[in-house]
């Protein structure tokens, strides 16, 4: 696909299994936060945003976590699906439209 | 409402030519964002056009230019090109600052 790096760390799962795609944001003073899939050929799709004001937030089977203090961002995802597999990324900005992208992670769903 | 749409999704250049690619955001979006992504270095933004004004800019070569259109449609240039330009480049549009950001499917550049 157009968004693997050769190298991306994998994360497998099996089906109905949760998941926890872990990221580490590079800047304490990033105020928002956003979490993407990426499918082979496609463009990144957005999943869940959360600003800095708070710490969590629910969408539809994904949760996103925000640790300011180590600067460190989860997406949980609830009972995953075959269709999950895709790379995710976090994106972090500060008063901008500027996403800055983390490397991704490849998530794997097994039956 | 139809989604961001980028033309063209495939192009073949050689080194030293210039490319334009194009970009047309959801309707009534004003932000245009754009970035390159390749395997190497993953997603790097590029540049942001807001009310047809550059807003952001990246940290890339000055080969590498853009414009927005009164009606937020945007174009990116790619002047001069190398082989390292040869990537995945997104368009993303967003309804106000700093919200979601909504990609196209990217156009495919290769340069030989």
């Amino acid at each position: 696909g157009e968004s693997v790096g050769l190298h991306l760390p994998t994360l497998s799962v099996q089906e109905g299994d949760n998941s926890i795609i872990n990221c580490a944001y590079s800047n304490s003073a990033s105020d928002y936060f956003i979490w993407y899939k990426q499918e082979s050929g496609k463009g990144p799709q957005f999943i869940i945003d959360i600003r800095s004001n708070m710490d969590k937030r629910q969408g539809q089977r994904v949760t996103v976590l925000l640790n300011k203090t180590v600067k460190h961002l989860s997406l949980q995802i609830a009972a995953t699906q075959p269709g999950d597999s895709a790379v995710y990324f976090c994106a972090e900005s500060i008063g901008t439209d500027k996403l800055i992208f983390g490397t991704g992670t490849r998530l794997q769903v097994f039956p | 409402k139809a989604g961001v749409t980028q033309t063209p999704r495939y192009l073949i250049k050689t080194r030293g030519q210039q490319v334009t690619l194009s970009c047309s955001p959801i309707s009534g979006h004003r932000s245009v964002s754009w970035y390159q992504q390749t395997p190497g270095q993953g997603l790097q933004f590029l540049f942001e056009y807001f009310s047809e004004t550059q807003r952001n800019k990246g940290n890339f070569p000055g080969r590498f230019s853009g414009r927005q259109f009164s009606n937020s449609r945007s174009e990116m240039n790619v002047s001069t090109l190398e082989l390292g330009d040869s990537a995945l480049y997104l368009c993303a549009s967003s309804p106000q600052r700093q919200g979601e950001q909504y990609f196209g499917p990217g156009t495919r550049l290769t340069v030989t």
